[in-house]
């Protein structure tokens, strides 16, 4: 089973929809996670941790249900700037160090 | 805000040559890290760096990656006798605990 499992999409929306994304992390040990967006070729930049009790960053909502091991990330009036690549993270942690364990991502196209 | 400067932004190389990464981490931060990402692909951890040693690399990192942080500012990923397989934007990373990571804009290898 892969570490963190997304949904590749593409996710294609008209502006104004609502699109919910969805994510899969296989050790329920993990403490941390994190959306992120990732733009063609560049560098990946944080969105927004996921706590358990559900977040709220404007138009972006994410969940994390931990009995499931699911996060959610909700988008809503989509804007065409919205259009990229969002990537489920869960913080891995061995041997007394951490890395960031990425999703392959899911695509998002808002179109006029 | 400060950035994570990687250089060069992209390196051609022939098949065999040995290439050197660089990245100029946050100058408070403690931990570093390479990501790579082949395209089309996931963000894959590399290789974590603390207190002038690796403290965890993937079974990607083998004989031909190394890293090092010579003069204390400059961190560095050289790849020995690069391969086709190689090619890749490869990220810098660095983190202040509770902080979260910052990536740099990331250098694409491209070997021929």
């Amino acid at each position: 089973r892969k570490e963190v499992e997304q949904d590749p999409g593409p996710f294609n929306v008209p502006e104004g929809a609502t699109v919910a994304f969805n994510c899969t992390y296989s050790n329920s040990a993990s403490q941390s996670f994190f959306w992120y967006r990732q733009d063609c070729r560049k560098e990946p930049k944080l969105l927004m941790s996921v706590y358990s009790s559900g977040n709220e960053d404007g138009r972006f909502t994410a969940q994390l249900n931990r009995a499931s091991q699911y996060i959610s990330l909700l988008i809503r009036d989509s804007k065409l700037s919205d259009s990229a690549t969002y990537l489920c993270v869960v913080l891995g942690f061995s041997g007394g160090y951490n890395k960031l364990i990425f999703g392959a991502g899911t695509r998002l196209a808002v179109h006029p | 805000e400060p950035e994570v400067t990687q250089t060069p932004s992209h390196q051609v190389t022939q098949m065999g040559q040995e290439v050197i990464l660089r990245c100029v981490p946050i100058s408070n931060h403690l931990y570093f890290y390479w990501y790579r990402q082949i395209l089309g692909q996931k963000v894959e951890f590399l290789v974590s760096f603390y207190n002038n040693e690796i403290s965890e690399k993937s079974e990607i990192f083998d004989d031909q990656f190394s890293v090092e942080r010579p003069d204390g500012s400059n961190f560095t990923l050289k790849i020995r006798s690069t391969k086709l397989e190689d090619s890749a934007m490869y990220f810098c990373a660095s983190v202040r605990v509770n902080y979260g990571y910052t990536f740099g804009s990331g250098t694409r290898l491209t070997v021929v």
